[in-house]
């Protein structure tokens, strides 16, 4: 456990509407990712930071904007939710050990856009 | 785009059985990385394979990096239903990004 913890773990909401997704760490790791997991496609990146106010596109940043403001925090907003938004997403930072880089992850949120 | 294919996506399997999990690619990783994800959690890392012909010994779990880095395989000996979940391989790249397999479900039956 990484102290990561993601807000909120569920939200339905409606198509056309903004939607912001909280991650929250407690050890100031510098590199935060937001991933999205659908059923066939693995995780895919959508942003990532490497510190206050420095963030970076992934694979599939369409539609999604993101935010660093503190170290602690990452945000992920839809700015006009899509039925293609609907996910699970997670937010996970990252650790570099002696065999490399670990990635921990939070306990993700289930985005449902109706 | 570098792609890791992972085989296969399904197996539903006897406590008891053997069974080896692929993950394949085109592109040579600098390190590959296994990961293990329960229902409603995020992936947690098993191991990671950092030289060519690599073996990761995890108990019943074994892990084997290609001895040219582009693949990889997961065995599980005698698997038991507490190794039921969905693994996903992750290749770290020459930009240091992580490429992710779309994952195995596993299913151990009792």
């Amino acid at each position: 456990d990484a102290g990561i913890t993601q807000s909120p773990r569920h939200k339905v909401t409606e198509t056309g509407t903004p939607v912001t997704l909280r991650c929250h760490q407690t050890e100031n790791h510098r590199y935060m990712y937001w991933y999205r997991q659908d059923p066939g496609h693995g995780l895919r990146l959508i942003h990532y930071s490497y510190g206050v106010k420095d963030t970076d596109k992934g694979e599939v940043s369409d539609g999604y904007s993101v935010s660093r403001s503190k170290t602690e925090d990452f945000l992920l907003t839809l700015e006009s939710a899509t039925s293609s938004q609907t996910s699970v997403y997670f937010c996970a930072i990252s650790v570099q050990g002696r065999v490399g880089e670990t990635q921990y992850f939070g306990p993700g949120t289930r985005l449902l856009v109706l | 785009t570098q792609l890791l294919e992972q085989s296969p996506q399904f197996l539903s399997i006897q406590e008891g059985e053997n069974l080896t999990v692929y993950c394949n690619s085109s592109s040579v990783f600098s390190s590959l990385q296994w990961y293990r994800q329960e229902p409603g959690e995020g992936p947690v890392l098993l191991v990671t394979v950092v030289t060519g012909g690599e073996v990761k010994k995890l108990k019943r779990l074994t892990f084997q990096f290609g001895d040219a880095r582009k693949d990889s395989s997961l065995h599980i000996t005698a698997a038991q239903p507490g190794d039921t979940g969905l693994y996903l391989c992750a290749g770290m790249d020459s930009n240091y990004q992580l490429i992710w397999g779309a994952g195995t479900k596993l299913i151990i039956k009792p």
